[in-house]
This record gives structure tokens, sequence and C-alpha cells, in this order.
């Protein structure tokens, strides 16, 4: 099947840095790539469209200067979480989406992110 | 309105019964798609199921199946004989439109199963 990893796993910084999280499908192509962001006991909320070689499309009220997005190539975006503050703190998922051949999306491990 | 609603915050059945997990939807697209993820406490996103809105028959995998009532627009998961390994967080998700890369989904609340002995 298709996997897709994420890094790191966790990371805990200080309040005010930046922190970059990696999303790569590692045996297929994805021309869009999704990333959400979960709190403790909620769903998933969708924050961003990634699309290789284009700016990301931002969900409403998610802040683009705060989460940069770049989908560098077919099978790596990143998010940068940019002045990170302690609200910012929750579980960040990535997905990718390999192609009509097939429905789903496949999702990453998840990374994390504590601001302490 | 929630595009998807899961009504069931919590669930708990007996090991080696069946358990179904509500999903209703919403959409006014003709063509789209349901889904059914599995979370477990790791936190990582198990794909279970899936069901097209042309699609004639119910999805089954496994020990999964959906029971797709497309007219009460609900996409109700089975799991059937169930294993101490089952309890998780159950997500239902939908796109709208064809399959395609821009095509995003909408997760529901999710409920969150627990299989006792």
């Amino acid at each position: 099947g298709a996997v897709v990893s994420q890094h790191p796993s966790w990371v805990i910084c200080k309040s005010g840095t930046s922190v970059k999280i990696e999303c790569r499908s590692l045996d297929f192509q994805a021309t869009t790539m999704f990333w959400y962001r979960q709190f403790p006991k909620q769903s998933l909320m969708l924050m961003a469209t990634s699309n290789e070689g284009s700016k990301a499309t931002y969900e409403q009220g998610v802040e683009k200067d705060k989460f940069l997005i770049n989908h560098a190539s077919l099978t790596l975006s990143t998010l940068t979480v940019t002045s990170a503050h302690p609200e910012d703190s929750s579980f960040y998922i990535c997905s990718a989406y390999p192609g009509t051949v097939h429905n789903e999306q496949f999702f990453g491990p998840g990374t994390r992110l504590t601001v302490l | 309105a929630q595009k998807i609603t899961q009504t069931q915050p919590g669930m708990f059945v007996q090991e080696k019964e069946a358990v179904t997990l509500d999903c209703t939807y919403d959409t006014s697209d003709p063509s789209y798609g349901l889904f059914w993820y599995k979370q477990p406490s790791s936190g990582e996103m198990i794909f279970l199921i899936y069901q097209g809105s042309y699609d004639q028959q119910n999805a089954t995998e496994g020990r999964y199946s959906l029971n797709f009532q497309k007219a009460r627009k609900s996409a109700n998961l089975v799991i059937s004989a169930s294993q101490l390994g089952d309890s998780a967080m159950y997500f239902c998700a939908m796109r709208e439109g064809r399959p395609g890369g821009g095509n995003k989904l909408t997760f529901g609340t999710g409920t969150q199963l627990k299989v006792e002995l």
C-alpha cells in the first residue's frame, strides 16, 4: 500500500521559535497533499491543501503567514509553524493523494507539537 | 449544517459481538465518496472502507461493511466479530465531487469504540 511518513513524530519547542514538519510520500508521487490539525478528543480539521509547484490553498480561519506550506516536489510537503505559541500545540497530520486509481487519501503517522 | 454527523461520541461492545457506528451526511453533489477511518491511540489514521455514491452494492472489507442508504443519506459502519484491537476512535468522512487531487475530505466528530471482554 501507499506509505506516507512524517518527521519529526514529536517535537517540543520554546514559544517564539519556528518548527518545520515534513511529509513524504515514500512509494508514490502526490501532486496534492493535505495538512490537518487535531486537538485532543476532537476531529481532524483541514488546514490547507498543498499542490506541487504552486501556492497552498488555506481553509478559512487558518493564518497563512503563521502556517507556511511548501510543496517542493511530488513526494515532499513541509509545514512550518512560525513564531509558535502554546496555543499552536496540537497533533498535525498530513495526507497524500496518489491519484484516481485510489479513492482514499493516505495519512502520515502525525506529529505532536508541544510549545512551552 | 454539518456535512458529516456522527451522533455516538462513545460506544461499548462485547468481544465477538457486532457493532454499528452511525454516520449521516449532507451534500447536494451527485458524485461523492464516503470513507471510514480508524484512529488508535497512537494517532495514525487507518483507512477501513470506501463507498462511492454510484456504487450499487454496499462495500465490504473483511470484518468491515458499510450499510449505505442513499435516500436516508446514511453510511453506517458495521464491524462484525469485534476484537479487543478494534478499540479506537472511528471517523466517517466525505469527499464531494469525483475523485481528484483537489478534493478534500470533511470528517465527522468521531465515535470512540471500546471493546470489552
